[in-house]
């Protein structure tokens, strides 16, 4: 089992730039979610989704949009891309309420 | 929604030392406690996690405990060695919604 993968790993953008990072996990889990993780911060909820089709906000949601088409893979958009969007972003997925399990991140950066 | 406050941010202690940190949280319908060591360039990882019925749990060298009557719940790291220096952050969910974390805290085991 690969877990959950993210794509890319980094990813440098010019502001105004869109842009779509892939999230896939292979352990059949209903939610998954998208956190961005900036110095001193923690982890932020950006969106998340409670199963295939279905998607909801978290606490950072402006600028950003996400799908969930297929149950293994959950993406996140960025329209429009600006210096404040550059963190690292981290997928991750579970089963309901149990242990979320988290990829490797995205490192971007929006100059 | 929930607040989640870790403390301290960084923490140095000498090998074989104990360490603890500590979290409180705000919302009382929280219920599901976990906490999370990060490595330099890496996702998250579960390390033990904790549910509202329980006020104590143990795991080798790891342990959290739980005041619900007081809002926290603490880590606890016996013996340390050098592999536990990393990012540990702690969380709390409802267990329908995605975590809410805290800053995290730098911890480093001195050899």
């Amino acid at each position: 089992n690969a877990g959950v993968t993210q794509t890319p790993k980094f990813r440098v953008l010019k502001t105004g730039q869109s842009m779509t990072l892939l999230c896939a996990q292979d352990m059949n889990h209903e939610y998954m979610y998208w956190y961005r993780q900036d110095p001193g911060m923690g982890l932020r909820l950006i969106h998340y989704s409670v199963g295939e089709g279905t998607t909801a906000k978290g606490e950072v949601p402006d600028g950003y949009n996400v799908s969930r088409l297929k149950k293994q893979n959950f993406l996140l958009g960025l329209e429009s891309a600006a210096p404040s969007q550059t963190s690292v972003y981290f997928c991750a997925s579970s089963r309901t309420d149990s242990e979320q399990f988290f990829g490797p991140g995205t490192r971007l950066t929006v100059l | 929604g929930e607040n989640v406050e870790q403390h301290p941010s960084t923490l140095s202690v000498q090998e074989g030392d104990s360490a603890v940190i500590k979290c409180t949280y705000s919302d009382s319908a929280s219920n599901y406690f976990p906490w999370y060591k990060q490595e330099l360039g890496k996702g998250p990882q579960l390390i033990i996690d904790i549910r509202s019925n329980v006020g104590e749990k143990k795991d080798q060298r790891i342990a959290v405990t739980l005041n619900k009557t007081a809002k926290h719940f603490s880590l606890h790291i016996t013996e340390t060695q050098p592999e536990d220096s990393a990012v540990y952050f702690c969380a709390a969910s409802t267990g329908r919604r995605a975590l809410t974390f805290g800053s995290g805290t730098r911890l480093q085991v001195q050899p």
